[in-house]
């Protein structure tokens, strides 16, 4: 595609319920990351996977997140049982991966809320 | 986890006036980025620098890097009103460089408003 791609853009969800996030990256990109982004703060690491291989999933704040790219493209974040305090921006990045200094796309990103 | 720091947090200037942003890591890295984020909208890639460079442009911006001092700044020059945003370094970690992961650690960012 054209860019990297996220959905939902906006999500609510009452506390307790597990929500999914996708990220359709770049059409060939081999990295694909998760960011988690708070109101005036920079991007935290989450996860990193190397085609279908998560490689890095040192970020995950809990067992309650997980992460999966099972076919090496479209990537899903799972939050289980979420709390308040999950809520914030979710972003999804890839990068061809070929030459490790390579820039990163980034997606517009999920805004999650749990009430 | 947050890398370091960008200074200043916020800066204000009027249109046309150059503006230098900060920003201080604390590992050893293989490259440092530069990200712009407009009000709402995504984050997109600026420049690049590699640990051996001192100095890299790309049109209005300058970036440096001094890896003794752990810093690098990004001037933009002949600044406009559409260059608002807020501006994030990023670096790669040669732990993770060399482990293939490359995952990018970002600052806390430095907001910046052009004045028309």
């Amino acid at each position: 595609g054209a860019g990297v791609s996220q959905s939902p853009r906006y999500k609510v969800t009452k506390r307790g319920q597990d929500v999914a996030l996708r990220c359709d990256p770049i059409s060939g990109h081999v990295s694909l990351y998760w960011y988690r982004q708070a109101l005036g703060q920079g991007p935290e690491f989450l996860t990193y996977f190397n085609y279908e291989a998560q490689q890095d999933k040192s970020g995950l704040p809990n067992d309650r997140f997980s992460a999966e790219r099972p076919e090496g493209s479209i990537s899903t974040l799972t939050i289980q049982r979420t709390e308040q305090r999950d809520s914030a921006m979710y972003r999804c990045a890839s990068s061809r991966g070929t030459e490790r200094n390579t820039e990163a796309f980034f997606g517009q990103g999920t805004r999650l809320t749990v009430v | 986890s947050q890398q370091g720091e960008e200074d200043p947090q916020a800066l204000s200037i009027q249109e046309g006036e150059n503006a230098t942003m900060n920003c201080s890591y604390k590992t050893s890295i293989n490259n440092l980025q530069w990200y712009r984020q407009n009000s709402g909208r995504g984050l997109v890639h600026l420049i690049l620098i590699r640990s051996n460079e001192r100095e890299k442009h790309s049109g209005r911006l300058r970036v440096t890097l001094d890896t003794s001092k752990k810093s690098s700044s990004l001037l933009i020059t002949a600044s406009r009103a559409a260059d608002t945003a807020s501006y994030f370094c990023a670096t790669v970690d040669w732990k993770d460089w060399s482990s293939n992961t490359g995952k990018l650690i970002f600052g806390q960012g430095t907001t910046l408003q052009v004045k028309p």
